[in-house]
């Protein structure tokens, strides 16, 4: 899987939009972006993920360059329940040998009042 | 849906004794993963299942551990003997097409 690369942290503040980036040079063309979170002694929680196109659910938008060697998460309304570590992973979408998510450090993000 | 199951949710236990962690996927999904995360080394796939059958256990870190798919709702991890290091919140996970993966509340062991 290509590797990802994210800063350490950063802060928002409650109720603007965050906007969180990811680096991912090497991406093969048949690799998927996803984006996990975790909050504060939860286990990860499953965001989003895209190929080539933008794609927005309830809980974000994700936004792949046309090059697709970066990406960014948004999370257009922040709350103080967003804060987190969040995960950008890159990976084959199809089963078996490829199932398996590799998580880095993730990007810590801090919402303020 | 009562999501992942994980039990138990904390176990302390002394150097050398076996532990048992269990999970119970979410129904009708085929794979399962176990994962451990601890401060130094961030959140590590150990091992995973597809239709109860291990696919990958290249994570597991020694002859310790193990872990077992009986049938497609039951999940253990074992480690015998524990050891202090194998101090960690280690989480399960069940998908459906091997896409979005859903994660337990994860069982905090603490090894003395």
């Amino acid at each position: 899987d290509a590797k990802t690369t994210q800063p350490t942290s950063m802060d928002c503040a409650e109720g603007r939009a965050a906007n969180l980036p990811c680096n991912h040079s090497t991406i093969s063309g048949n690799e998927y972006v996803y984006w996990y979170r975790q909050i504060h002694s939860q286990g990860p929680q499953y965001i989003i993920h895209g190929l080539k196109n933008n794609e927005t659910n309830e809980m974000a938008s994700l936004i792949i360059t046309e090059d697709r060697k970066s990406s960014t998460l948004i999370l257009p309304h922040a709350t103080l329940r967003d804060t987190a570590v969040y995960y950008c992973i890159v990976r084959v979408a199809i089963g078996g040998a490829n199932s398996k998510l590799t998580f880095g450090k993730g990007i810590t993000l801090s919402v303020r009042p | 849906d009562a999501g992942v199951i994980q039990s138990p949710r904390h176990e302390v236990t002394e150097m050398g004794q076996e532990v048992t962690l269990r999970c119970k996927p979410i129904s009708g999904h085929d794979y399962l993963f176990w994962y451990r995360q601890t401060m130094m080394r961030g959140l590590e796939l150990l091992i995973y299942f597809n239709n109860n059958v291990p696919i990958d256990d290249s994570g597991m870190p020694e002859d310790r551990f193990s872990a077992k798919m009986p049938n497609a709702s039951f999940s253990t991890l074992k480690i015998q003997p524990s050891e202090p290091r194998d101090s960690a919140v280690y989480f399960c996970a069940s998908s459906a097409t091997s896409l979005e993966q859903f994660f337990g509340p994860g069982t905090r062991l603490t090894v003395l």
